[in-house]
């Protein structure tokens, strides 16, 4: 069936360095993805968003690209610190209306000092 | 400003035993929804809620069942544990305006079924 997934399991980064996570999804009627943020026991927080009539959004240190073309959307931080280390999940909503997302199976960001 | 509550945090049950995780939310948000997350993966969706009185199922709905009979309240009820429900389940709940779909989580309630 239709499927949101990530390239990377892990990505571990420089403090003070860029990163990027990246995310395929196979569902062309999606309209609307999410990136959220997973720290350790606690549950996904927002970070940014981006409709399917955008290429590009920013945010505070962060930027989300979509590229419609190949299916595949990341997501950026600027000068990564210690408190960006955490699960990034992508999720896209398909199904206009109904709120309900779908998830990717998550990236592990790990800032190293 | 609670957000999202969820009970409890922690739970142990017995194969065969039934219980319901409860989850509120004072934002005003028609849209709830159920997810579980199982270790190394993303979230799975359950059940959902568009409003009072609506719910609908998600991708992995057997053993559960959820009702919506206010629009703050949206239980999870599992009928009868089973070992493969051992799981990090979390809520979910949303605007349906326009503007934005973010959706706001809960803490989540870890849940082992022995």
């Amino acid at each position: 069936g239709e499927s949101v997934g990530l390239h990377l399991p892990t990505l571990s980064v420089q403090e003070g360095d860029n990163s990027i996570i990246n995310c395929a999804y196979s569902n062309s009627a999606s309209d609307y993805f999410i990136w959220y943020k997973q720290e350790s026991g606690k549950g996904p927080q927002f970070i940014i968003d981006i409709r399917s009539n955008m290429d590009k959004r920013q945010g505070q240190r962060v930027t989300v690209l979509l590229n419609k073309t190949v299916k595949h959307l990341s997501l950026q931080i600027a000068a990564t610190q210690p408190g960006d280390s955490a699960v990034y999940f992508c999720a896209e909503n398909s199904n206009g209306g109904r709120r309900a997302l779908t998830f990717g199976s998550g990236t592990r960001l790990q800032v190293q000092p | 400003n609670a957000g999202v509550t969820q009970t409890p945090k922690f739970q142990v049950l017995k194969t065969g035993q039934s219980m319901t995780l409860q989850c509120a939310q004072d934002m005003n948000h028609e849209y709830m929804s159920w997810y579980r997350q199982d270790p190394g993966m993303g979230l799975r969706l359950i059940h959902y809620s568009v409003g009072a009185g609506i719910t609908d199922q998600g991708e992995v709905p057997n053993g559960y069942n959820v009702s919506r009979s206010t629009t703050e309240d949206f239980p999870l009820r599992l009928l009868s544990a089973a070992p493969s429900q051992t799981s990090v389940y979390f809520c979910a709940s949303s605007f349906r305006g326009q503007a934005s779909t973010e959706a706001f989580f809960g803490q989540g309630t870890r849940l082992t079924v022995v």
